[in-house]
């Protein structure tokens, strides 16, 4: 089972940035599966952003820190999960992750990760 | 968020037991999850629900965690164990939180 990222690596400040995450041998709709996003970055470390999952309809979960900026987007067509920021600042410059988790509040840890895209947000 | 320390560093000779600590309050009544991270690749189980190793994972690779304390043990530390280590926990309220990793020196 694999998640391959996709998305740009430059992004102007005050844009919006959106990531892919493509899932390879797991279906988005799992019923056991939660499907992850963080970011790394020298000043913040690793950082949990948030989280979708199917349980009959769909839950979200965001961090604090993103919640007004950020949405999470499941594509069952597609078996793609896309993370969508918007009003970027150079605040925002990291490495972004999608990863998997089990059942919410269960099985909460992190396996497997997406390779990672770098993403920079220029002033 | 639930603050989780790690040492910045442990160095080891090969061959010896590495020991990488992570303190947070009452951590022992929290499920501890431990990654590993090589120099430009993303992180990696090592460690989950404290002590359980997945699969691939060598069983030189050991986990506890009581008290303030979780604990990744790597005995017969190898060089190819270098790498930056983090634990993460999950809470109620803050959701999932990681440590400040540690990275691993074998020489």
């Amino acid at each position: 089972f694999q998640l391959r990222q996709s998305g740009p690596g430059l992004v102007m400040t005050s844009q919006s940035l959106s990531l892919t995450c493509a899932l390879l041998g797991d279906g988005v709709s799992s019923n056991s599966a939660a499907w992850n996003w963080i970011r790394q970055s020298p000043s913040r470390g690793l950082e949990w952003l948030g989280r979708t999952y199917y349980r009959s309809k769909w839950y979200y979960d965001y961090s604090m820190s993103v919640k007004s900026r950020m949405t999470i987007e499941p594509d069952p067509s597609k078996n793609h999960v896309y993370l969508h920021l918007k009003s970027v600042t150079p605040e925002d410059t990291a490495i972004y992750y999608c990863a998997r988790t089990g059942v919410p509040g269960v099985e909460n840890w992190f396996d497997p990760w997406g390779q990672g895209t770098q993403v920079t947000v220029s002033p | 968020s639930y603050v989780l320390t790690q040492p910045p560093s442990v160095s080891v000779a090969p061959g010896q037991t590495a020991t990488i600590t992570c303190g947070g309050n009452n951590i022992g009544r929290k499920s501890v999850h431990w990654y590993q991270q090589k120099p430009g690749q993303a992180p990696v189980l090592v460690m989950y629900f404290d002590d359980h190793r997945p699969s691939g994972i060598p069983e030189r690779f050991s986990g506890s965690n009581s008290g303030n304390t979780a604990t990744l043990t790597i005995r017969r530390a190898e060089v190819g164990d270098e790498a930056d280590y983090y634990c993460q926990v999950w809470d109620r309220t803050t959701e999932h939180d990681f440590g400040t990793g540690t990275k691993l020196t074998v020489l």
